[in-house]
């Protein structure tokens, strides 16, 4: 089945810099690529996705690639800011309507 | 976007008793359901898919007569985690696909707002 590594697992940075996560997956026949930011105790909320006959999307601060040939995507966040801070998990999944596999999660911290 | 609801948000139970826990697509129908399982500090883990009109199916692992799962309706799963011990504590999340609705991604998953499980 499909495996999703992420890293890294914490990650602190200041207001202003620009933080990225890395994720690769194992599966060749995934096609689908979320990010979620979840806060404690709370639902997972998406932030971007991308599918996979698409290389790089952008919304506002926040940017996601997929090299799927080295079966690798990376979430960039751009002039963080304090309210950044939370868990941010990547996941995969096959096609559609299929279970999502995630990552173990990065903690994101900004500090102003 | 669509929406998910799960019911009860939080239960505090004593050992050894069942506990069912609903999950409900409000405004559009879904025939799968995913049931994922948190631990403190730790990833979503996926723990069965839930389909309507057939059994589910269960992740390696995940004991099916312990987690029963029901999906009564096109808009209703049920998780039950019967004989509860202490480490069945966890927050339990439920989702359901998005069938391809305006302005959302086909693949797009909605997820429930979970159900902290404390099994004393």
């Amino acid at each position: 089945g499909e495996n999703v590594e992420q890293h890294p697992s914490t990650l602190s940075v200041q207001e202003g810099d620009s933080a990225v996560i890395k994720c690769t997956y194992s599966d060749s026949a995934s096609n689908y690529f979320p990010w979620y930011k979840q806060e404690l105790g709370k639902r997972p909320q998406l932030i971007i996705d991308i599918r996979s006959n698409v290389g790089e999307k952008k919304d506002q601060r926040i940017a996601v690639t997929l090299n799927k040939t080295a079966k690798h995507f990376s979430l960039h966040i751009t002039e963080t800011q304090p309210e950044d801070s939370a868990v941010y998990f990547c996941a995969a999944s096959r096609q559609a309507g299929t279970a999502l596999i995630f990552g173990k999660g990065t903690t994101l911290s900004v500090s102003s | 976007g669509a929406v998910v609801s799960q019911h009860p948000s939080r239960v505090i139970c004593k050992s050894g008793t069942s506990v069912k826990i609903e999950c409900r697509s409000l405004d559009f129908q879904a025939t799968t359901m995913f049931w994922y399982r948190q631990f403190p500090k730790q990833s979503l883990m996926l723990m069965a898919t839930s389909n309507e009109g057939s059994k589910a199916t269960y992740e390696q692992g995940v004991e099916k007569d312990k987690f029963l799962i029901n999906h009564a309706s096109l808009t209703l799963s049920t998780l039950t985690v019967t004989s509860a011990h202490p480490e069945d504590s966890s927050f339990y999340i439920c989702s359901a696909p998005s069938p391809g609705l305006a302005g959302g991604s086909y693949n797009e998953q909605f997820f429930g707002p979970g159900t902290r499980l404390t099994v004393l």
